[in-house]
């Protein structure tokens, strides 16, 4: 079983602060998705990596893809309480299972 | 327009009914899902439809039952409702496969009492 645990579980900072959300595995994946869930609603895709060692910017946003294709982090510069949510990763298997296996998410707080 | 859709919003119901919660895409997709989301924010998949074509059936009691009438519609029943089933619920659908970008419903919360 494919497993992607994220960390941290909770994350409370003030407006402005910095911060880096990590997802790691032991296994491969061929691509690995972040998303964003707001209460109330579904996640909203923010960003899928492909490559090993992939970089991608979104705004304030930076996604790196871990050069083996385990892991990934998400960090946020300057943050601002828009971005108050929870945040999932999402792996896509390498061969085997043909499935989207979440992490449990971390739930970030931004207070002004 | 919404693009995924899923109905009711919530659910309230009692022990041993039956219930059903709708759902629908108006992208033109392929493939939709059903999801289930834990009291810890947990997201499993449970069933995957490519085309009205089962391709995924998690470990899930045989009182869920998925139905897709066309693939832009997937349906989902439970039978004999218990505490345990007490969840949201979210219905999702990608262009083709899981690996492409997913489109979630607002969720459906079911509390069975």
């Amino acid at each position: 079983t494919q497993l992607l645990e994220q960390s941290p579980q909770f994350l409370s900072i003030q407006e402005g602060e910095n911060l880096t959300v990590y997802c790691n595995s032991s296994s491969v994946f061929s691509s690995l998705q972040w998303y964003r869930q707001e209460p109330g609603e579904g996640p909203v895709l923010l960003v899928t990596v492909v490559t090993g060692g992939e970089v991608k910017k979104l705004k304030r946003l930076t996604f790196q893809f871990g050069d083996a294709r385990k892991d990934s982090s998400l960090h946020i510069t300057a943050a601002q309480p828009g971005d108050t949510g929870l945040y999932l990763c999402a792996g896509a298997s390498q061969g085997g299972s043909e499935k989207l296996v979440f992490g449990k998410g971390t739930k970030l707080t931004v207070n002004p | 327009d919404t693009a995924v859709s899923q109905t009711p919003k919530y659910l309230v119901t009692q022990m041993g009914n039956d219930k059903s919660i709708k759902c629908e895409q108006n992208l033109g997709h392929d493939t939709m899902y059903w999801y289930k989301q834990d009291s810890k924010k947990f997201l499993k998949i449970m069933f995957s439809y490519n085309n009205k074509e089962l391709i995924i059936n998690e470990t899930v009691p045989n009182r869920f039952s998925p139905k897709s009438p066309d693939k832009a519609h997937l349906n989902l029943h439970i039978n004999s409702l218990e505490l345990g089933d007490s969840a949201v619920y979210f219905c999702a659908s990608s262009l083709r496969g899981y690996n492409e970008k997913l489109f979630f419903g607002s969720g459906t919360q079911l509390s069975v009492l």
